[in-house]
Parts: C-alpha cells; sequence; structure tokens
C-alpha cells in the first residue's frame, strides 16, 4: 500500500490564483517531507520541504503545511504563474528513505 | 557540476532482449538511488546504495532486474529479459550524505524505455 498519497492526479487552476496541492500520509514517524515539481522529459526538482517539529514553511510564492493530527499537508503556490504547470509529487523522508506520491499534475490557465 | 548523468535517455527494445541502463552520480555524493516512474505507483523506488554497497533492494520487481555500483561515479540498471510491462521512465538520483536528513535527492532526467 502506498504510504503517501496525493488523491488528486490533476488541477486546474487561472493564473493569479492560488493552487493548493494535498499530500496524505500513513507513518507518524517522519523526519521531512519535501516536495518536488517535475517538468516534461526532465527529473524531478526539488521545491521546498518542511520538517516534522514545525507545521509552516514558506519560501516565496510557495507555502508548506502540515497537520500532524490529520497525517495531511499541503503545498499552496500563491499567486500561481503559468511556469508553474507541472506534475507536483510530495516525498516523506523517514531515516535513508524517500517515499513518494504518484503526482498530482498541476495546469495554471493563462 | 553537471548534475547526474543518465545515458540513454531513450531506449526501444524488443521483448526478451536485455536492457542497461546508465547512471553517474554528482562528484562526492554517497548516496545513489533507482526509481521507476508509472502512472499507477508514482514514483517507485527500486534500489537504494550507499557508498556503492546496495542497502535495500526490496523495491527490485524480479530476478530480471538487478542493479550494480562498481565505484562511487558510476551505477548500472539491467533488466534481463525485458517484458513490455517493464516500460516506464527510470531514474536515478545521488544524495550528498546520508545522514543528512531532510536534504534533497537530485535527480537525473530519467531514461524512457519502451519494450515493445
Amino acid at each position: 500500500d502506498q504510504q503517501v498519497k496525493q488523491n488528486s492526479p490533476s488541477l486546474s487552476v487561472q493564473e493569479g490564483r492560488i493552487s493548493i496541492l494535498n499530500c496524505d500520509y500513513t507513518n507518524s514517524m517522519f523526519d521531512y517531507f519535501l516536495w518536488y515539481k517535475k517538468y516534461p522529459a526532465e527529473g524531478p526538482t526539488f521545491l521546498i520541504s518542511i520538517s516534522s517539529i514545525k507545521d509552516k514553511n514558506e519560501d516565496g510564492r510557495f507555502t508548506v503545511f502540515l497537520n500532524k493530527s490529520a497525517k495531511h499537508l499541503s503545498l499552496h503556490i500563491v499567486p500561481s504563474q503559468p511556469g508553474d504547470s507541472a506534475v507536483y509529487f510530495c516525498a516523506e523522508n523517514t531515516g535513508n528513505q524517500f517515499y513518494f506520491g504518484t503526482g498530482t499534475s498541476l495546469t495554471v490557465i493563462p | 557540476d553537471a548534475g547526474v548523468i543518465q545515458s540513454p535517455r531513450h531506449e526501444v527494445t524488443e521483448m526478451g532482449q536485455e536492457v542497461t541502463l546508465r547512471c553517474k552520480p554528482i562528484s562526492g555524493h554517497n548516496s545513489l538511488f533507482w526509481y521507476r516512474q508509472t502512472m499507477m505507483r508514482g514514483l517507485e523506488l527500486l534500489i537504494y546504495f550507499n557508498n556503492n554497497v546496495p542497502i535495500d533492494d526490496s523495491g527490485m520487481p524480479e530476478d530480471r532486474f538487478s542493479a550494480k555500483m562498481p565505484n562511487a561515479s558510476f551505477s548500472t540498471l539491467k533488466i534481463q529479459p525485458s517484458e513490455p510491462r517493464d516500460s516506464a521512465v527510470y531514474f536515478c538520483a545521488s544524495h550528498p550524505d546520508r545522514d543528512h536528513r531532510g536534504e534533497t535527492q537530485y535527480f537525473g532526467p530519467g531514461t524512457r524505455l519502451l519494450v515493445l
């Protein structure tokens, strides 16, 4: 069974609006969560991370929220730009391992 | 640094043939991961090396798959014999140090494999 789940395979958002990508997990003993962005024909690239001891981390237009009681995290992109159109993966980093979700394809409509 | 280098970028082969995928990690990184991307399972870990030693190969689908890391700058993933269900994008990623929790992996561009 998937340790990390991204239940929305796709999301469309108007340029300038907020994009919210969600991720659910099952493991309570993790170190970090990381978000990656992937363009077609390229490998995933790191976007932002959050430690298990925090509930929010912000970097420019990107903010990740962690709700440990609900075992849920979300990535907010504000404002969304057409260049943000990509597949986004969340990944749990536990010890030396990384467990990835199935990804959410974001389309930002100009 | 050139980043993680993978070759070939694309591979088309016939069922039953041997396929070898290659990876050169970032210099100085001591961990290397092989992943397979599919629609159903997302990024699926196949095997993970630390200091050239395989640490976890529980994700390797079956005996047809094998991976080696003969030195710190090179790794191979071999499929023999290949089957159509092996068609996927295979990524290699390197990580600076297994003890650096929360530090990102760095992915190569991937090898798109199609087995006919």
